[in-house]
This record gives structure tokens, C-alpha cells and sequence, in this order.
């Protein structure tokens, strides 16, 4: 079956702009994560869903990130006036539910500010 | 100090040999046990997933957790140059509600 899509897969934007990183999960995955992997921090921990709820928002780096889910499906995550050390790989992963610790990942977004 | 702590290579071995990839953690409380395998510029795909000690086998592949040592291995026989990648250790336990702590990755090269 189809896997975690992202889009878009590449994102070049200047220092200041917001974007927008969109997840689509696999169909019937409940629970829904964003990390982030740059190459000084590894994979770090954003945020995670479980429906459209977000319990845990304890890695958003700053409040110029959020995230949001609709329809129990689709996630966006914001980053408003992005600045250089934005940049990095965002990965989005979904899990069947909250008791299910196996993740699977999606492509990523590849984000450069300049 | 990391939580999780890889060896973040290069290793790099022949065709066929058997490869052991590890991490160590600080945590005792993890009790989920995940190795990844990354390819240059894909997501991370999920290889082996293992709960509390124990050994467990997939094909050629063997993931081992010694929670007495906060150690954990993973290890590829007949290793193929296709096995070149990075490899992510990744732990969790139930209080982070799924949040995975990852070692940093191993990069694998397998020559032929």
C-alpha cells in the first residue's frame, strides 16, 4: 500500500518567508510525528498527533513552529519568518495509534533558507 | 551527554563479511528498541523493532538488546554492497508517547 507522501520534496526560501511542509500519513495510521534531521542534531522529536490532537509539542524549537492536523489525515507543519537554521531535512512518520511504536517515515522535505 | 550514543563511522567492509552496528544509552527506562536504514536523500525505513532484552531475527538480519548493559546491536550477514546506508538506532519508552530518541547513524559501506 501506499506510504507516508510529504510535499513539497524540496523547499528553497529567503530568510523571513513562512512555509508550509505538508504530510499525508499512511491510510489508517491514527498517531502522526514530525522530526526534524540536520546534520550538527541528528533526528530530533518535534511534535506528534494523535488524532487531530497534538499531546506533545515539547521539540517545536521556538514559537515560530506549529503544526496542525485536520480530518484525523493530512498534517502541516508552519515555520513563520524562517531564519538559516531552519534548515534541514523534516520528516514526517505515522504509527497506527498511541500504543503502536512503530514508525514509519515518510521522504522528507528538504528546506533551505537562504 | 546524548541519551543515545552511535559510532558515527564510516565502517566499511567487504562483500559477505558480517557486520555488527551498535549503540549505547543512558536511559534505563527505554524499553523499545527500533533500528532504521537510511539511504542518501530517502526517510528513514524501519528494519528491526525489539521490546525489552532479547534477541530477534529477520532474514539476515539480528537485533540483540542487553537492557543490563544499555546496549544495543544489530547485525547484517552476507552483508551487500545494496546495504550501504546509514544505519539509525532509535529508542523509546512508554512515557514519551512515542517520541523515538535516535542515536546519531552509522554510515555503512559494503565494497564489492
Amino acid at each position: 500500500g501506499a506510504g507516508v507522501s510529504q510535499s513539497p520534496s524540496n523547499k528553497v526560501t529567503e530568510k523571513g518567508k513562512d512555509v508550509e511542509l505538508r504530510c499525508d500519513p499512511i491510510s489508517g495510521h491514527t498517531a502522526l510525528y514530525w522530526y526534524r534531521q540536520s546534520l550538527g542534531q541528528g533526528l530530533e522529536f518535534l511534535i506528534y498527533f494523535q488524532g487531530n490532537s497534538a499531546p506533545d509539542k515539547s521539540g517545536l524549537p521556538s514559537d515560530r513552529f506549529s503544526a496542525e492536523r485536520t480530518g484525523g489525515s493530512v498534517s502541516t507543519l508552519t515555520i513563520q519568518r524562517t531564519q538559516q537554521e531552519d534548515s534541514a531535512v523534516y520528516l514526517c512518520a505515522s504509527s497506527l495509534g498511541f500504543t503502536s511504536y512503530e514508525q514509519y517515515f515518510g521522504p522528507g522535505t528538504r528546506l533551505t533558507v537562504t | 551527554q546524548k541519551e543515545v550514543e552511535q559510532d558515527p563511522g564510516p565502517l566499511s567492509v567487504p562483500e559477505g563479511a558480517i557486520v555488527s552496528l551498535n549503540c549505547t544509552y543512558s536511559n534505563s527506562a527505554f524499553q523499545y528498541f527500533m533500528w532504521y536504514r537510511q539511504y542518501s536523500r530517502k526517510g528513514p525505513e524501519l528494519l528491526m523493532y525489539t521490546y525489552s532484552s532479547g534477541n530477534k531475527e529477520d532474514g539476515r538480519f539480528t537485533a540483540q538488546v542487553d537492557k543490563s548493559s544499555k546496549y544495543i546491536s544489530l547485525f547484517i550477514r552476507d552483508s551487500q554492497p545494496s546495504d550501504s546506508a546509514t544505519y539509525l538506532c532509535a529508542m523509546t519508552r512508554r512515557e514519551y508517547g512515542n517520541k523515538l530518541v535516535f542515536g546519531a547513524g552509522t554510515i555503512l559501506r559494503v565494497k564489492s
